[in-house]
């Protein structure tokens, strides 16, 4: 196991644009989140999934973005008609439980760059 | 009160020296907190992480000092090295109760560079 995949690593759209990210979580973890981290900036939190269950959003997650985990693997992030705004390295994180001895752990990212 | 206060927000040390990056949380609901590690280009990876029925772990040179009380919580790197140059987070979580998601709300980071 490599751990957590994303993919692609960099992604340059135009305004207006679709663009779509893909995570792969460590295999058999089945909680998965999504984070935004900004330039400077710590990852703020955005989705959870348990199992193929969308359980949590934050309210940074406008109607432009939408994730999906179909079968509780893999996961996407779609965002819709690009803005500058989205601007910003997207990280996948994945975990076995939730209890205080289980870590998360990170992808390498997506980093987005809206022109 | 969900947010995570982390300084300083850069920190230049001399290799052998101490490096300490402090953080406070307002949320008394929380109760794990991790500190990560980020280079450049790469996803954040768990360093060390405390509960808050401890006052003090260590692994190798890293150290977190918690004080429930104050609400804050601080990382202690004894003799720094320039590989340890990186940035920094302090994170906090929810992890009881069935309801709990287990996100992490993040600092804002501490660029962190040892000088040789």
């Amino acid at each position: 196991d490599t751990g957590v995949s994303q993919d692609p690593r960099h992604k340059i759209t135009k305004r207006g644009q679709n663009v779509t990210f893909r995570c792969d979580p460590i295999s058999e973890h089945n909680r998965l989140y999504w984070y935004r981290q900004t330039l400077g900036q710590g990852p703020e939190f955005l989705t959870y999934f348990q199992n193929e269950a969308q359980l949590e959003k934050s309210r940074l997650l406008s109607d432009r973005f939408s994730a999906e985990r179909p079968k509780g693997s893999f996961s996407t992030l779609e965002i819709q008609r690009t803005e500058q705004g989205d601007s910003a390295m997207y990280l996948c994180a994945s975990s076995p439980r939730r209890d205080m001895n289980t870590e998360a752990f990170f992808g390498q990212g997506t980093r987005l760059t809206v022109v | 009160q969900q947010q995570v206060k982390q300084s300083p927000q850069s920190l230049i040390v001399q290799k052998g020296g101490i490096s300490i990056i402090n953080c406070a949380y307002e949320n008394t609901a929380f109760d794990y907190f991790p500190w990560y590690q980020q280079f450049p280009g790469k996803g954040p990876a768990l360093l060390i992480a405390i509960r808050p029925d401890v006052s003090e772990k260590k692994e190798g040179r890293f150290t977190i000092s918690f004080n429930k009380s104050a609400k804050q919580f601080s990382l202690h790197i004894m003799d720094s090295q320039p590989g340890d140059s990186a940035t920094y987070f302090c994170a906090a979580s929810n992890r009881e109760g069935s309801s709990n998601t287990g996100k992490l709300i993040f600092g804002q980071g501490t660029t962190l560079q040892v000088k040789p």
